[in-house]
């Protein structure tokens, strides 16, 4: 079975430009979630998703970063314009249900490397 | 407030060396879950092991073991005999009853094993 794939593994973009983040969970796992992990700081929440619907979205900085999960599948994370603060890794995770459930767990992708200059 | 605090930032030791890696925890909820994460250098954050705020008793798997203690609030996380293998950044976090869906990791602490 395959896991978390994100895409692309890096990328460098310069500040003032767009980048779209690629996250594929794993199939059947309704519940989506974001993260980033900024300057070698702790991982942060961006956003929770539950199918196509953000459940919970305290996370995302600023109207610059836009998410979306067409189809309750794959899930994009759109920063425009990238801005030199945004460098950072950027985590997706998927699990099958809520994590509130005794029995879920969450996987993690590998990440994307933003670096932005 | 940082919610979990991982002082070590790095951490070199020779292999075979027993080797602890700290994490201290804030929540005024009496219901949470623990967790360590490993992250290898292929990146992905790796699962170790979940511990709810209710199960306080030490936990061993192999080379590892967890120490939950309410009263430090801390988990902290000890590789016994460690190897090569077990260098890699790892993340310790938490989340609580009011959503549990949301973690909060520490800024993670990086394990240098030399051979």
């Amino acid at each position: 079975e395959a896991g978390v794939t994100q895409f692309p593994s890096h990328s460098v973009i310069e500040k003032g430009q767009t980048v779209t983040l690629r996250c594929d969970p794993i199939s059947g796992h309704d519940n989506l979630y974001w993260y980033r992990r900024v300057m070698g700081k702790e991982i942060k929440f961006l956003l929770h998703f539950v199918k196509e619907s953000k459940q919970d979205e305290s996370g995302m900085p600023n109207n610059r970063f836009l998410a979306e999960r067409t189809g309750g599948t794959y899930s994009t994370l759109k920063v425009q314009p990238a801005e030199l603060e945004d460098s950072g890794v950027y985590f997706c995770a998927s699990s099958q249900d809520k994590l509130a459930r005794m029995n879920t767990e969450a996987f993690f992708g590998q990440g994307t490397r933003l670096t932005v200059v | 407030a940082q919610k979990v605090t991982q002082a070590q930032t790095e951490i070199s030791v020779v292999e075979k060396e027993d080797v602890t890696l700290d994490c201290v925890y804030e929540t005024r909820d009496t219901t949470y879950y623990l967790f360590w994460y490993k992250q290898p250098p292929s990146g992905e954050l790796v699962f170790l092991i979940r511990r709810n705020s209710f199960d306080e008793q030490n936990e061993i798997s192999g080379r590892y073991s967890w120490n939950f203690q309410k009263s430090t609030s801390s988990f902290n996380f000890t590789i016994t005999a460690s190897q090569v293998v077990d260098s890699a950044v790892y993340f310790c976090a938490l989340s609580e009853i009011r959503d549990f869906n949301k973690f909060y990791f520490g800024s993670g602490t990086k394990l240098n094993v030399k051979p």
